[in-house]
């Protein structure tokens, strides 16, 4: 597609609950990031996939998390179990391979957790 | 020591004003740097890599200084649109890109 798309762009769930988000890269893009980012933060580092290669999870910040990339497109962050800790904005990024001349961003999902 | 530091601000500076902002890093091996804006609850949006001989866009300036560490940026005759948070990301030799927390840039009229 043009841009990066993700889906939902707001989610709020209870406490407890699973929830799934959604990626869909730039068409072409080989690599694909998953961060987060808090009210008034930074940008927090979660997950990178580049082609077939074996995931960087160094960022995720428990087991509740997880991620995956089908077909070497659309990437699905999960996070079990969510905690109020949880919410913030998850955003995915998408560049070609080593992004070399930075990457693009989607809109982000806002996810709250009551 | 964080990966890559930078001001926080607020700036807030009156249209036509020119403003720098810095940013320092951490990993002498660092390979790519850029800057990025983020508006208020938006993503952040590619602003302009940074070359090692310094760079400029309009009204934007990009240069690098390796031998000590740091970036900056530099917004000649500001413009109420500038008002934003500026991101500096730096790319080691592994996947991550390495964002600052941000500087905030408010151009008053």
């Amino acid at each position: 597609g043009a841009g990066v798309s993700q889906s939902p762009s707001n989610k709020v769930t209870e406490k407890g609950k699973d929830v799934e988000l959604r990626c869909d890269p730039i068409s072409g893009h080989t690599a694909l990031y998953w961060y987060r980012q808090s009210l008034g933060q930074g940008l927090e580092f979660l997950i990178y996939f580049q082609g077939n290669s074996a995931p960087d999870k160094s960022g995720l910040p428990s087991d509740r998390f997880s991620a995956e990339r089908t077909g070497g497109s659309v990437s699905t962050l999960t996070i079990q179990r969510t905690q109020q800790e949880d919410s913030a904005v998850y955003l995915c990024a998408s560049s070609l391979a080593g992004g070399w001349y930075g990457y693009t961003f989607g809109s982000g999902t806002r996810l709250t957790v009551v | 020591r964080k990966e890559v530091e930078q001001d926080p601000g607020p700036f807030n500076v009156p249209e036509g004003a020119t403003v720098a902002f810095n940013c320092t890093y951490s990993n002498s091996a660092s390979q790519s740097f850029f800057w990025y804006r983020q508006d208020c609850r938006k993503e952040p949006k590619l602003l302009m890599s940074v070359y090692s001989s310094g760079n400029e866009d309009g009204r934007f300036t990009a240069q690098l200084n390796r031998a000590s560490q740091y970036i900056s940026l530099l917004i000649r005759d500001s413009k109420l649109s500038d008002s934003a948070t500026y991101l500096c990301v730096v790319k080691n030799t592994g996947n991550q890109f390495y964002f600052g927390t941000g500087t905030s840039l408010t151009v008053i009229p």
